[in-house]
């Protein structure tokens, strides 16, 4: 079945650590996003990616940094940078403009600083 | 910047009543769109709704524009234990269709 895999799905960082965050598509899409969920609010655009080899930066992206080598895998590094990296992280991808066709989304990875 | 709100922060009902969520945004909008989201896990895409669109329906989902208003509504028919979950609306505007924004979403409980 196609769809979005996010992995780990609990993630445990300690102060001053990097971690990344996977997220692998077989969908196909040519964009991918990563979104910030905490409690009681929408979503943030960290990242996303339109292309292969080229990602741009979403409303809240310091701290964090992506790659896109290949069209199915979009990782997500939270840096030590990012002050308050507890929370819920979303992958999704789309067709084209997810506004247009809309999202399809992952499964989400909970990243808790210990 | 523009922003899906949605009302109400928390719903509560009965199985077998009928559950309506508003949202409602500050710009004009090429699109607006609803997702559910189960406790923990990831949204799931219900509804696409285009600005020359006034309503769309999908099983027991009926969405409604009003885009004189900036407003939408999600219709929830004969509700179910399984629909417990929360609501988001999402809308695009017209400053690029890789950009979207969700709103902080309805909590919906639905009892048994």
């Amino acid at each position: 079945d196609g769809g979005i895999t996010q992995s780990p799905k609990y993630l445990f960082r300690k102060e001053g650590q990097n971690v990344t965050l996977s997220c692998e598509q077989n969908l196909n899409h040519d964009a991918m996003y990563w979104y910030r969920q905490d409690p009681g609010q929408g979503l943030r655009l960290i990242y996303y990616s339109q292309i292969v080899n080229d990602f741009q930066k979403g409303d809240i992206a310091e701290g964090y940094s992506v790659s896109r080598e290949k069209k199915e895998s979009f990782p997500l590094t939270v840096t030590s940078a990012q002050k308050n990296p507890t929370a819920f992280y979303l992958c999704a991808s789309s067709i084209g403009q997810g506004s247009n066709y809309g999202y399809t989304f992952g499964s989400g990875t909970r990243l808790t600083v210990v | 910047s523009q922003q899906g709100e949605e009302d109400p922060q928390a719903l509560s009902i009965q199985e077998g009543e009928n559950a309506t969520m508003n949202c409602s945004y500050k710009t004009s909008i090429n699109n607006l769109q609803w997702y559910r989201q189960n406790s923990g896990r990831g949204l799931v895409h219900l509804i696409l709704i285009r600005s020359n669109e006034r309503e769309k329906h999908s099983g027991r989902l009926r969405v409604t524009l009003d885009t004189s208003k900036k407003s939408s509504s999600l219709l929830i028919t004969a509700s179910r234990a399984a629909d417990t979950a929360s609501y988001f609306c999402a809308t695009d505007g017209n400053t690029g269709g890789f950009k979207t924004i969700f709103g902080a979403g309805t909590r919906l409980f639905v009892k048994a």
